[in-house]
């Protein structure tokens, strides 16, 4: 079975501009959290999205919003962007709602801001 | 100060070594605990969540200490493969009521044949 998967793989922008990530969890899953890992740092919890709706947001300016789809998948989008948003973006799936349910981590997605 | 504290390392250790890792977290309303392990480049995996009681799988052990806010794993006869980071996730409570996951930075081990 496939394992959470995003793109795109790494994406480079210029400071000012928006940028939207896509994630697909594993077949099954409703869950779908967002993380943001600068290097030398461990993930940061952006967002949480279960059944479609917002459950849980992290500690992160309004530039960053996301969204759910019926199938599940994912779009993170960062608008405005700042040399500071360059880092690794993983998603995260897994069967339930509670987030101390094992979290399957997709490849990420590497952002670098120019 | 951070949520969750690790040490970063690097730890070098030979083959068969044993190697302990530590890690603090601040909030004492901290629920569920893990240990993850990422490897260079690659997304973060569990390894392990960690109970009151201590838990064992194979030659990884992980113990919590709720009194002192303290997780320890233990990782006994090191292979090579086992040369990775490790972070450290408690789960703490939101405004909104529901949990989230906090991650340590990571401890880097690298293992020297």
């Amino acid at each position: 079975d496939a394992g959470v998967t995003q793109s795109p793989t790494h994406l480079i922008k210029t400071r000012g501009q928006q940028v939207t990530l896509r994630c697909s969890p594993i077949s099954g899953h409703k869950s779908v959290s967002w993380y943001q890992q600068v290097l030398g740092q461990g993930p940061q919890f952006i967002f949480q999205y279960y059944e479609k709706e917002e459950r849980g947001r992290g500690n992160f300016p309004d530039r960053f919003s996301a969204r759910q789809f019926p199938n599940y998948s994912s779009e993170l989008n960062v608008n405005a962007l700042l040399l500071g948003d360059s880092a690794l973006y993983l998603c995260a799936s897994s069967s339930g709602l509670a987030l101390d349910n094992e979290q399957f981590f997709g490849p990420g997605t590497r952002l670098t801001v120019l | 100060r951070k949520e969750v504290e690790q040490d970063p390392g690097p730890f070098n250790v030979p083959e068969g070594a044993t190697v302990a890792f530590n890690c603090t977290y601040s909030n004492s309303a901290s629920q569920s605990f893990f240990w993850y392990r990422q490897d260079c480049r690659k997304e973060p995996k569990l390894l392990m969540s960690v109970y009151s009681s201590g838990n064992e799988d194979g030659r990884f052990t992980a113990q919590l200490n709720r009194a002192s806010q303290y997780i320890s794993l233990l990782i006994r006869d090191s292979k090579l493969s086992d040369s990775a980071t490790y972070l450290c996730v408690v789960s703490v409570g939101m405004d909104t009521g529901r949990r989230a996951l906090t991650f340590g930075s990571g401890t880097r081990l690298q293992v020297q044949p």
